[in-house]
């Protein structure tokens, strides 16, 4: 069964910062993985998706690499700002199914 | 844009009430999705649906049912609350081109007292 694992649970930085976030899942046989972010009290929104195929996605400041051998994927998040300060969750697509991790928290203080 | 509405961002029900979620989306998605969130558990899934009228299982179904009598709307079905369904329901969808990609909802927050 598949597991996804995100390490830290939560990560407190000051402004400026650049960081990493890890995902990591116990089944390399994905689809694709996901990176969400989840501001508090709300729904998710979609941030890179990178397919089984693919090393790296980029947007913006963000940068998600996926190593399916390893069963990891890192979320980097460069020059970070207050207005980062969410919840990020990765997921992987296992057949018909998104297979959620717990999420990092993560507060950027200026 | 693509919108997922949910019928109510915040629910107070007591033990033993059926309870009703609403969740309308607007870009003609034949996939519907049904999670709870909960601390340190992430999201789970408790029901999904492809089409009109159909159904299926996710990891968590137990004390939930579902209902979609139309394409744009998904109910969830709490026939008798209890106090362990306390938690952040979120709903999605997607389109059967693109099923990995789901637009969420902003969530309804569940508390049963």
């Amino acid at each position: 069964k598949q597991e996804v694992t995100q390490i830290p649970a939560a990560l407190s930085v000051p402004e400026g910062e650049n960081l990493v976030l890890n995902c990591s899942f116990t089944d390399s046989a994905i689809y694709n993985l996901q990176w969400f972010r989840q501001d508090p009290g709300k729904g998710l929104t979609s941030l890179l998706l990178i397919q089984s195929s693919q090393r790296e996605q980029t947007s913006g400041r963000l940068n998600a690499s996926l190593d399916k051998s390893s069963g990891r994927s890192t979320l980097y998040i460069a020059a970070s700002q207050p207005g980062d300060s969410a919840t990020y969750l990765c997921a992987v697509k296992d057949t018909d199914k998104l297979i959620f991790g717990t999420g990092t928290r993560l507060q950027v203080f200026p | 844009d693509v919108k997922v509405t949910q019928s109510s961002r915040y629910l107070v029900k007591r033990t033993g009430e059926k309870v009703f979620l609403e969740c309308v989306q607007d870009m003609d998605h034949e996939n519907m999705f049904w999670y709870r969130q909960d601390p340190g558990l992430g999201l789970r899934l408790i029901y999904f649906s492809y089409d009109v009228k159909m159904k299926e299982k996710g990891d968590i179904p137990e004390g939930y049912s579902v209902s979609r009598e139309k394409k744009e709307r998904f109910s969830l079905i709490l026939e008798s609350a209890s106090t362990n369904q306390t938690s952040m329901y979120l709903c999605a969808s997607s389109s059967r081109l693109t099923p990995y990609e789901q637009y969420f909802g902003p969530g309804t927050r569940l508390t049963v007292t």
